[in-house]
């Protein structure tokens, strides 16, 4: 069975500072992974995935993640936090063939200080 | 702009009413998801549609039905609401390649 964890519910950064948001995952098989947040009272806006390729993947707002199959890991990074990247962050992975459910980690709240 | 749309962004009903929450998309997606959201859980699968009148049971189907009756149109009904199904409700859709899937804005659902 697929699974994510998202280890950390709550991430505080100071504004100009790097930021991570770990993410590991357990799947049989090769991965699709993703990167999902959201704002306050709204849905889901994808961020970035991986489905194969460059380990390093690119996304939206200058986020990236970093695929480690060894480590089973998928955790989102930005250089530099913005007050406005403050949102909860979601982590989801799926096995890439056929179809299979996309299962969601619990979520991090990343806080974003001035 | 590609666009999930629900129709309540906020809903209060009483015990026992039945609900209809409903989703349109307009990106002429094959698939299309309802999921739950309730802090510390993450997004936990209801049901899910391949196709039109084609649905699957997500990982807590219990109390809810789907219609799907539309490519675009995917319902959720709640037969007879009760209060452990207050929560943000979340549609989703996707293509045929089953890649990211796109989520409208949330209904908010208090059942008192």
């Amino acid at each position: 069975a697929q699974s994510v964890a998202q280890p950390e519910d709550q991430v505080n950064v100071a504004e100009g500072n790097p930021l991570t948001v770990k993410c590991t995952y357990s799947v049989s098989g090769n991965p699709y992974l993703f990167w999902y947040v959201q704002y306050p009272n709204r849905g889901l806006q994808f961020l970035l995935k991986y489905i194969t390729g460059d380990n390093l993947v690119k996304g939206s707002y200058g986020f990236e993640a970093e695929f480690n199959k060894s480590q089973t890991s998928f955790h989102l990074k930005k250089p530099s936090a913005l007050v406005s990247d403050s949102a909860l962050y979601f982590c989801a992975v799926r096995m890439n063939t056929g179809f299979q459910k996309l299962v969601f980690g619990t979520g991090t709240r990343l806080l974003v200080s001035p | 702009d590609v666009k999930v749309t629900q129709s309540s962004r906020y809903l209060v009903k009483r015990t026992g009413e039945k609900v209809f929450l409903e989703c349109v998309q307009d990106m002429d997606h094959e698939n299309m998801f309802w999921y739950r959201q309730d802090p510390g859980l993450g997004l936990r699968l209801i049901y899910f549609s391949y196709d039109v009148k084609m649905k699957e049971k997500g990982d807590i189907p219990e109390g809810y039905s789907v219609s799907r009756e539309k490519k675009e149109r995917f319902s959720l009904i709640l037969e007879s609401a009760s209060t452990n199904q207050t929560s943000m409700y979340l549609c989703a859709s996707t293509g045929w390649r089953w890649d990211e899937q796109f989520f409208g804005p949330g209904t908010r659902l208090t059942v008192l």
